[in-house]
């Protein structure tokens, strides 16, 4: 159901930047914006950044964002085991008038 | 401090109902969209529906509508996602979350999530 694609799964090591995209089309990502969520293992998803490039509080500026198109990307540098999760996309698509999710990607620290 | 606490934990066999249930707390219940999302085992996040419990207007995902029931008492600021007949199918863990703005505005987003309740559907 899932229309953003992420790649499945992203790795790297401590203090490596990684980056994760999101691609959708032009009634999701290319006319909304597009919101990253974290989920950690066993536990809810968290909303990690919004609304262009904010963060809420207690989330480390190393989590970032970008948008071109109809694709999005979250960066996450200076990579810490406590990073190891899931991530997701999600943006509000006109089309379907429905709220849609990236299929998520799973980040390892190796 | 701005909370969703879901029901916990439920199990039933295949056929039989079920109503799990989102309660929050620490802001105006009425005057933010609940929305549901299902994650299936080791899957991602699949919005379902919500709901607005100021004056019960729902819409659903179409991939789920006729699947399941939208529902809110406002009186105890508790939402609910109920099934008629539950299928294997839909053993999932189910979130609860709340829209910060208005429906399908632009930026509109999730802002706080339940924990989740964990239904399992096996005979």
């Amino acid at each position: 159901q899932s229309v953003l694609t992420q790649p499945p799964s992203v790795s790297g090591t401590p203090g490596q930047r990684v980056t994760i995209s999101c691609s959708g089309s032009s009634s999701n990502i290319g006319s909304n914006i597009v919101n990253w969520y974290q989920q950690l293992p066993g536990m809810a998803p968290k909303l990690l950044i919004y609304r262009n490039h904010q963060r809420p509080s207690g989330v480390p500026d190393r989590f970032s964002d970008s948008k071109s198109g109809t694709s999005a990307s979250l960066a996450i540098s200076g990579l810490q085991s406590e990073d190891e999760a899931d991530y997701y996309c999600a943006a509000l698509d006109d089309s379907l008038n429905t709220y849609v999710f990236g299929t998520g990607t799973k980040v390892t620290v190796l | 401090e701005v909370q969703l606490v879901q029901s916990g934990a439920e199990v039933r066999k295949p056929g039989e109902s079920l109503k799990i249930s989102c309660k929050g707390s620490g802001y105006s219940f009425t005057t933010y969209w609940i929305g549901w999302v299902r994650q299936m085992p080791g899957k991602g996040l699949e919005w379902m529906g919500i709901i607005y419990p100021g004056d019960s207007d729902t819409r659903y995902s179409p991939s789920f509508q006729g699947q399941v029931t939208i529902s809110a008492d406002k009186s105890i600021s508790t939402a609910y996602l109920q099934w008629s007949s539950l299928k294997a199918s839909d053993s999932a863990m189910y979130y609860c979350a709340r829209l910060d703005e208005a429906l399908y505005s632009y930026g509109s987003l999730f802002d706080y999530w339940g924990q989740g309740t964990l239904v399992t559907v096996s005979s």
